[in-house]
């Protein structure tokens, strides 16, 4: 089973990125999302798709949409860039991971 | 405040087993409803789920790697660990270890994480 996510995205200061991830079974289950920087441990940024944890800054968003979900950071900053992951679980309710997408911040 | 931090060997051999230990603070694994996950990165790749123990000795893992991995805990001590056999050269790779985010939410997701330990499995 596999979460699919496009493997780069790039985006101006701030402007918009959106961070698609696509599953079978991404209707059926909760879907979260880390942040990842160079040489650092993975961050929670999204939970339950849409909520975001404390200390989390709101331009951070998640939404859903079926099989397809989204994280949406609004008016990008520098810091920003990061690798972006996506999780939820397949049909059985293994733990499985997206592929990764780097942001690059312009 | 939760913290974890991973520990072990950071070469091995071909055919060896690893042992990795995971020492946390900030809860208690005889706590209801509290699990520690073992996540593990390649250099350049992406993260890939391992186990997962849970307060109740409920133990769950990967599919693909289920028949060489153990996840054992001990609760005096606050700790986790995982064991792997018989290591390839493609088990290279940064081991994290995490907890659970809270019970009830699922499937389950990693609300805090170690830095992580880099292993290398080379002759």
């Amino acid at each position: 089973y596999e979460l699919t996510q496009p493997p780069s995205v790039s985006v101006s200061p701030g402007q918009t990125a959106r961070i698609t991830c696509s599953g079978d079974a991404l209707a059926d289950h909760y879907t979260y999302w880390y942040q990842q920087k160079p040489g650092q441990a993975p961050v929670l940024m999204i939970f339950k798709d849409t909520e975001r944890p404390s200390g989390i800054p709101e331009r951070f968003s998640g939404s859903s949409s079926g099989t397809t979900v989204t994280l949406t950071i609004s008016a990008v900053q520098a810091e920003d860039e990061a690798d972006y992951y996506c999780q939820s679980a397949d049909s059985i309710g293994s733990v499985v991971f997206g592929g990764g997408t780097k942001v690059t911040v312009l | 405040q939760i913290t974890l931090k991973e520990s072990g060997p950071t070469l091995v051999k071909p055919t060896q087993t690893l042992t990795l230990t995971c020492t946390f603070s900030g809860f208690s694994l005889s706590t209801s409803e509290v699990g520690v996950g073992w996540i593990r990165q390649p250099p350049g790749k992406a993260l890939e789920w391992l186990a997962l123990i849970y307060w109740n000795n409920d133990q769950r893992y990967s599919p693909s790697l289920r028949s060489r991995l153990a996840i054992t805990k001990d609760t005096s001590k606050n700790q986790v660990v995982l064991t792997m056999t018989n290591m390839d050269p493609e088990d290279t790779a940064t081991y994290f270890c995490a907890h659970r985010g809270p019970w009830g939410i699922v499937p389950p997701f990693f609300d805090y994480w170690g830095h992580g330990i880099l292993v290398a499995v080379s002759s």
